[in-house]
């Protein structure tokens, strides 16, 4: 069963980085069969897929969020990442990963972490 | 790229059907076979109901179904029951980019 597993901070303060990590179980980051994925979802708004990476290193990123996000893998650790600077108080949301197929369904997601911009 | 546009909320009677649209454009609904529905039930995970355009994955009842006409995608749920009550998302692939939600539908069972 493929599990994802979302960590990070709960809470970030303005202007700072914000960071996360998505653990993957029974599957493997470096499969070319499949995307990784982070989306988040604002309080009371709806979801926003940030970016995807593919096993290659390839990304891709919501064209708004372009400037300050960075996605990567660490296959070692059978794990991806999402790094997003300068954050504000519109950055607060909660973060899934999921994992994306290659028709771009989205099968497997984390939990969810939800990450507060705040000082 | 902008959000694709769902209504804001549907409702409907248990054992009634309603229908859910999700309008695009030429550069993604339009363009592609990439559309994807999600059932949210807020707490939880999002769950995959149907993948391009209206394929149903393993488990999913055969009351949901999908279809495409032209920028606009739809999703159809017949004998509705209380445990549909949940917000309804779309997503389409945009070329060369990412996948984009719909903003959400939220069904009511009244």
């Amino acid at each position: 069963q493929v599990q994802l597993q979302e960590s990070g901070p709960g809470l970030v303060r303005p202007s700072e980085t914000l960071s996360l990590t998505c653990s993957v179980s029974g599957d493997s980051v470096s499969s070319s069969d499949y995307y990784w994925t982070w989306i988040r979802q604002p309080p009371g708004k709806g979801l926003e897929c940030i970016g995807y990476i593919y096993y290659s290193g390839i990304t891709n990123y919501h064209p708004s969020l372009k400037s300050r996000v960075t996605i990567s893998l660490d296959t070692s650790k059978n794990q991806f990442s999402l790094n997003l600077r300068s954050v504000t108080a519109a950055d607060t949301a909660v973060y899934y990963c999921a994992r994306v197929l290659l028709q771009y369904q989205i099968d497997y997601w984390g939990q969810g972490t939800l990450v507060s911009v705040s000082s | 790229q902008s959000a694709l546009t769902q209504p804001a909320s549907v409702s409907g009677s248990p054992g009634q059907s309603i229908t859910i649209s999700c309008t695009g454009t030429s550069r993604d609904i339009g363009a592609y076979t990439y559309v994807s529905w999600y059932q949210h039930h807020p707490g939880k995970v999002p769950k995959l109901i149907i993948y391009e355009v209206s394929n149903r994955p393993s488990g999913v009842s055969n009351r949901f179904s999908g279809s495409k006409s032209g920028n606009t995608a739809s999703l159809t749920i017949s004998g509705l029951q209380a445990d549909d009550e949940a917000d309804y998302y779309c997503t389409s692939y945009v070329s060369s980019s990412i996948v984009i939600f719909g903003g959400g539908t939220k069904l009511t069972v009244l």
